[in-house]
């Protein structure tokens, strides 16, 4: 069956830091991929899709790949802020199921 | 703009108690959902619909019931809880209109955590 596969956090990462968390997938077919973000005490909310191999998507200053070649989707950010903490999920949707299956999630925290 | 809305925020209830988590959503979303996150496990999916009158089971589906009567209201019942379903569960919806994939944008509730004794 599908399956997403994130970097076991937390994360801890000074302000200005690079931030990568890695994403990994397993699918039949072409899936779609995403990164949620939950901030403390909230839903989830997308961050960034991308529906084919080779596409980028970006979104408040995150960015990530869908590398068909290495099933991966990491999500990389070039300065983070404090805001940024949150925990992070990648997910997936192939293409005739309604449900997204999501990854573990990693929980960044960001200090000053 | 509401979006999804769950109700209670804060639950606690006994072993064996039942209770009602309601969901609404004022989007005209076909595909809802609801997910259970407990810490270290992610988000297992529970139950979901695509329609009015069309639900089905998901990963975690044992203890819970749903039904969908309205596009608006996705309601999942506890018949009798366990300290197993002690959780914190969302409430999710979609569009599954558009392209073959839908948009894949979940907009998510804020959130339901449940204590069971």
């Amino acid at each position: 069956g599908d399956s997403v596969t994130q970097m076991e956090g937390p994360v801890t990462l000074s302000e200005e830091a690079f931030l990568t968390i890695n994403c990994t997938y397993t699918a039949t077919g072409y899936p779609s991929l995403f990164w949620y973000v939950q901030y403390p005490g909230e839903g989830l909310q997308l961050l960034l899709k991308a529906t084919k191999a080779d596409d980028k998507g970006s979104n408040k200053g995150f960015e990530a790949t869908y590398r068909k070649e290495t099933t991966s989707f990491h999500l990389e950010k070039g300065s983070v802020q404090v805001s940024d903490s949150a925990v992070y999920f990648c997910a997936l949707l192939t293409g005739t199921a309604s449900k997204l299956t999501f990854g573990t999630g990693t929980r960044l925290q960001v200090t000053l | 703009n509401a979006g999804v809305t769950q109700t209670p925020k804060f639950q606690v209830l006994k072993t064996g108690q039942s209770m009602t988590l309601q969901c609404a959503q004022d989007m005209n979303h076909e595909y809802m959902s609801w997910y259970r996150q407990d810490p270290g496990m992610g988000l297992r999916l529970i139950h979901y619909s695509v329609g009015a009158g069309i639900t089905d089971q998901g990963e975690v589906p044992n203890g819970y019931n749903v039904s969908r009567s309205t596009t608006e209201d996705f309601p999942l019942r506890l018949l009798s809880a366990a300290p197993s379903q002690t959780s914190v569960y969302f409430c999710a919806s979609r569009r599954l209109a558009g392209s073959r994939l839908g948009t894949g944008e979940l907009f998510f509730g804020e959130g339901s955590r449940l204590t069971v004794l």
